[in-house]
């Protein structure tokens, strides 16, 4: 299968800094990303959805200036969280698709605000 | 919301074959079933999709309908390291179009030995 990378696997920060995690495609090409995260004991939640080069389309209920989503190039897709809270807490996911719209998924990042 | 219901658990012994149902009597004619699972922790793993005829790969059989309306998946021969949370996931867009995935519940296998 593709591989994707997705980086930190864990990180714990402070309230109200800001956190940012990579997803990377190393054998392919994304032109879609999904970002999902996950609270315990629940499923995914999709937050947003980014195509290459133009904005992401958020979910509803997701505010996009607190989750900036970059899709800067056809490997790579950031997910910043701003002003980071403890209720943002959570197991975030991203899920590229390659070019015969394949989904794969990151192994997540276990985001602890304290 | 995800078009899909599927049973919060079931149990399976390990050397037997894992049948895990999902309903999805509103899926539509270009919707296409997809089946992941959730090892604790760690991302979803693709395991296998189709639109309407049954299909087999080195993981698993899918079994769906002729009216579409549900499915199952079957492990064949079930493991500890099957021990996982399955989602059964309609896809909407389906086939090549890049659709959304749309997480249900899911269903939480757990393989006894």
């Amino acid at each position: 299968g593709a591989v994707v990378s997705q980086h930190p696997s864990r990180v714990i920060c402070k309230s109200g800094t800001s956190v940012k995690i990579e997803c990377r495609s190393l054998d392919f090409q994304a032109t879609t990303m999904f970002w999902y995260r996950q609270f315990p004991k629940q499923s995914l939640m999709l937050m947003a959805t980014s195509n290459e080069g133009s904005k992401a389309t958020y979910e509803q209920g997701v505010e996009k200036d607190k989750f900036l989503i970059n899709h800067a190039s056809l490997t790579l897709s950031t997910l910043t969280v701003t002003s980071a809270h403890p209720e943002d807490s959570s197991f975030y996911i991203c899920s590229p698709l390659n070019q015969q719209s394949e989904a794969f998924f990151g192994q997540g990042t276990r985001l602890t605000v304290v | 919301d995800a078009k899909t219901t599927q049973p919060p658990s079931m149990d399976c012994a390990e050397g037997r074959a894992a049948n895990l149902p999902c309903n999805h009597s509103t899926i539509s004619g270009n919707e296409y079933v997809y089946w992941y699972r959730q090892i604790h922790s760690q991302g979803p793993q693709y395991i296998i999709h189709g639109l309407k005829n049954n299909e087999t790969n080195e993981m698993a059989s899918l079994i769906i309908t002729e009216d579409r309306k549900s499915s199952t998946l079957i492990l064949p021969h079930a493991t500890l390291r099957d021990t996982a949370v399955y989602y059964c996931i309609v896809r909407v867009g389906g086939g090549n179009q890049g659709g959304k995935l749309i997480f249900g519940q899911g269903t939480e296998l757990s393989v006894k030995p």
